[in-house]
């Protein structure tokens, strides 16, 4: 089975300052891969990054990066230079690598960027 | 990537009805996923939807209470029968498009149900 655990509920941030959405996972699975989603008021789920459990270096998309902690088991996700429209909730996911498999969430944080 | 297109959008229901959303995906994917996420909550997988086979469901998910259909590779549905307040959720119908897979879920806008 696998399981993520995100321990913050809510964030603040300034905006243009950098913040860190925490993430651990558990899985009995050697290969896998970890997801961050956001999803604003509006509801829809926005794919934001993936990383795969055997790539050597961290993912990066524009403003998000992925710390990867294999030994830790954790996968914060790290946006840069916030923005307003940042402010949402933000799932981490993981999934088995290579797809098709069902892909567990974590409970979320609400992120809100102060102006 | 994928388009997913979902309807309808919300909607508000009575208890005791039922409700079918559809979910339409721009191109042709092996497998449809199912969310429900109840207020406040994380997404929980409701069922995997194969073309041309029974719908596999989670624990909790029963097959009378959440029937689906998958009868061709862009278009699925899933019934939300006999409805409850408890059943008021936002129902999110994905996909994992083609190669190279990263298991990345493309999401529809997701359908909201308020039971009254």
């Amino acid at each position: 089975a696998q399981k993520i655990t995100q321990t913050q509920p809510g964030m603040f941030v300034q905006e243009k300052e950098a913040v860190t959405l925490d993430c651990t996972y558990d899985t009995s699975d050697p290969s896998y891969g970890l997801f961050w989603y956001k999803q604003p008021s509006s509801g829809e789920m926005i794919f934001l990054i993936y990383q795969g459990s055997y790539d050597q270096q961290n993912a990066t998309e524009g403003r998000y990066s992925l710390n990867f902690q294999k030994a830790r088991k954790s996968a914060n996700l790290v946006i840069s230079a916030s923005q307003l429209g940042d402010s949402a909730m933000y799932f981490c996911a993981i999934g088995n690598s290579g797809g098709y498999q069902k892909v567990t969430f974590g409970t979320g944080t609400k992120l809100q960027v102060i102006p | 990537s994928a388009v997913i297109s979902q309807k309808p959008s919300r909607d508000i229901c009575q208890r005791g009805t039922s409700l079918t959303i559809q979910c339409q995906v721009d191109s042709q994917v092996t497998m449809m996923f199912w969310y429900r996420q109840q207020p406040g909550q994380s997404l929980t997988l409701i069922a995997t939807a194969n073309q041309g086979s029974e719908a596999t469901y989670e624990s909790g998910f029963v097959i009378d209470k959440f029937p689906i259909s998958r009868p061709n590779l862009t278009f699925s549905t899933l019934t939300v029968s006999n409805m409850s307040p408890e059943d008021s959720s936002i129902y999110l119908c994905s996909v994992t498009p083609g190669p190279p897979d990263t298991g990345e879920l493309f999401f529809g806008e997701g359908s909201r149900l308020t039971v009254l």
